[in-house]
């Protein structure tokens, strides 16, 4: 069974501070991987994914992650944070073969202070 | 257009009984989730749809849970007997169908507290 690890469950930053959100996950199988974003007093929201092609994908909003399948790591990051990024971030994941059912880590609440 | 609703927002309840929650998917949405965020925890999948039928309830936590689902688009999730451990965020989520890797739209929640 898939398992997906966030190392940090809290990330405090200054406003316009680079930061990384850390992901892993336990399977080397084929993986479909996501982000969501969960902002204040909201419900969860895609924030971007990985299927296939370019292992590098983006967000509207200026968040990247990139998919490390030797690492098994799919890290999200932004190279300038603002105060209304502040929200909780879920790594999810699942298995190609099973691709109805998503795995996600516990979450990262990101803290952006002025 | 509108998004997935649950109802209630917020339950109370007291050790042992039944609870009903419901969730109306997004219209012209086969496929239905449901999942549970305990507190310090991920998401924790429970059981899909796809149409009426659920082809996986692996993840039901005990014989306690149940779900179904009528006419391709409502679905109740009923805890019986409920336990203090049932505390817990149950997040409902549609999407086109469970084929394709379409994105799963999320409701925003029930929050069960069993006292």
């Amino acid at each position: 069974a898939q398992s997906v690890t966030q190392l940090d469950s809290q990330v405090p930053v200054f406003e316009e501070a680079p930061v990384e959100l850390r992901c892993n996950y336990s399977s080397s199988v084929s993986v479909y991987l996501f982000w969501y974003v969960q902002y204040p007093n909201q419900g969860l929201q895609l924030l971007l994914k990985y299927l296939s092609g370019s292992t590098l994908v983006e967000s509207i909003n200026g968040f990247e992650a990139e998919f490390n399948k030797s690492q098994t790591s799919f890290h999200l990051r932004k190279p300038s944070v603002h105060i209304s990024d502040t929200a909780e971030y879920f790594c999810a994941v699942s298995d190609r073969g099973s691709n109805y059912k998503l795995t996600f880590g516990k979450g990262t609440l990101l803290t952006v202070n002025p | 257009g509108a998004g997935v609703s649950q109802s209630p927002s917020n339950k109370v309840t007291e050790k042992g009984k039944d609870v009903e929650l419901r969730c109306d998917p997004i219209s012209g949405h086969t496929a239905l989730y449901w999942y549970r965020q305990s507190l310090g925890q991920g998401l924790e999948f429970l059981i899909y749809f796809q149409g009426n039928s659920a082809p996986d309830k692996s993840g039901l936590p005990s014989d306690r849970f149940s779900a179904e689902r009528t006419g391709g688009s409502v679905s109740t999730l009923t805890i019986q007997r409920t336990q203090q451990e049932d505390s817990a965020v149950y997040l409902c989520a549609s999407s086109l169908d469970s084929q394709s890797l379409n994105e799963q739209f999320f409701g925003p929640g029930t929050r069960l507290t069993v006292l």
